[in-house]
């Protein structure tokens, strides 16, 4: 079954600074690559996703960058604020591509 | 409602009882799944419905748990005899289309449970 690692565990970044978040993978078929954000009493939310067919995707402050040789994907989150506090999750397909398997999550906390 | 609700949104049981969580997908999502989220940790998927196909169990961790879900709408989990290590918040997700994962999944806020 697809193995998802996902750095760091925990990250705290000044306001207005960048923070990356990486995850490795181990389904060299797995083609597609979504990212989840979770506030304190919530379910997850999807904030993007990319598929294999591209090498990067960005949305506002936000980006994903895929790389298929290295099997390795990461989140860019630019001029953080403090509303990007949260708990990331990565994710990549598993059991036949019918459902995703979570990374262990990044605590993420912006500093004001 | 426009998303996925789920009932009750905290409940506390004896060791032993049976409880039941209740998850009312999206309108049309052909695709469930329940998720247990353990305090401070990932997220561990438990089982998976699609469409009018058997159910994918294979993340249950144990018997005393079951889940249906009738009508290709509402699912239920069930957790018999519940145990203090079943202590979690229990999250249920739909997704559109036959290959679910890949249109991404839209999550419930969860339910908390607390075995005491």
């Amino acid at each position: 079954g697809e193995n998802v690692e996902q750095h760091p565990s925990t990250l705290s970044v000044q306001e207005g600074d960048s923070a990356v978040i990486k995850c490795t993978y181990s389904d060299s078929a797995s083609n597609y690559f979504p990212w989840y954000k979770q506030e304190l009493g919530k379910g997850p939310q999807l904030i993007i996703d990319i598929r294999s067919n591209v090498g990067e995707k960005k949305d506002q402050r936000i980006a994903v960058t895929l790389n298929k040789t290295a099997k390795h994907f990461s989140l860019h989150i630019t001029e953080t604020q403090p509303e990007d506090s949260a708990v990331y999750f990565c994710a990549a397909p598993s059991g036949g591509y019918q459902k995703v398997t979570f990374g262990t999550g990044t605590k993420l906390q912006v500093i004001p | 409602g426009a998303g996925v609700s789920q009932s009750p949104s905290n409940k506390v049981t004896e060791k032993g009882k049976d409880v039941e969580l209740r998850c009312d997908p999206i309108s049309g999502h052909t695709a469930l799944y329940w998720y247990r989220q353990s305090l401070g940790q990932g997220l561990e998927f438990l089982i998976y419905f699609q469409g009018n196909s058997a159910p994918d169990k294979s993340g249950l961790p144990s018997d005393r748990f079951s889940a249906e879900r009738t009508g290709g709408s509402v699912s239920t989990l069930t957790i018999q005899r519940t145990q203090q290590e079943d202590s979690a918040v229990y999250l249920c997700a739909s997704s559109l289309g036959g290959q679910g994962w890949t249109y991404g999944y839209t999550f419930g806020s969860g339910t908390r449970l607390t075995v005491v």
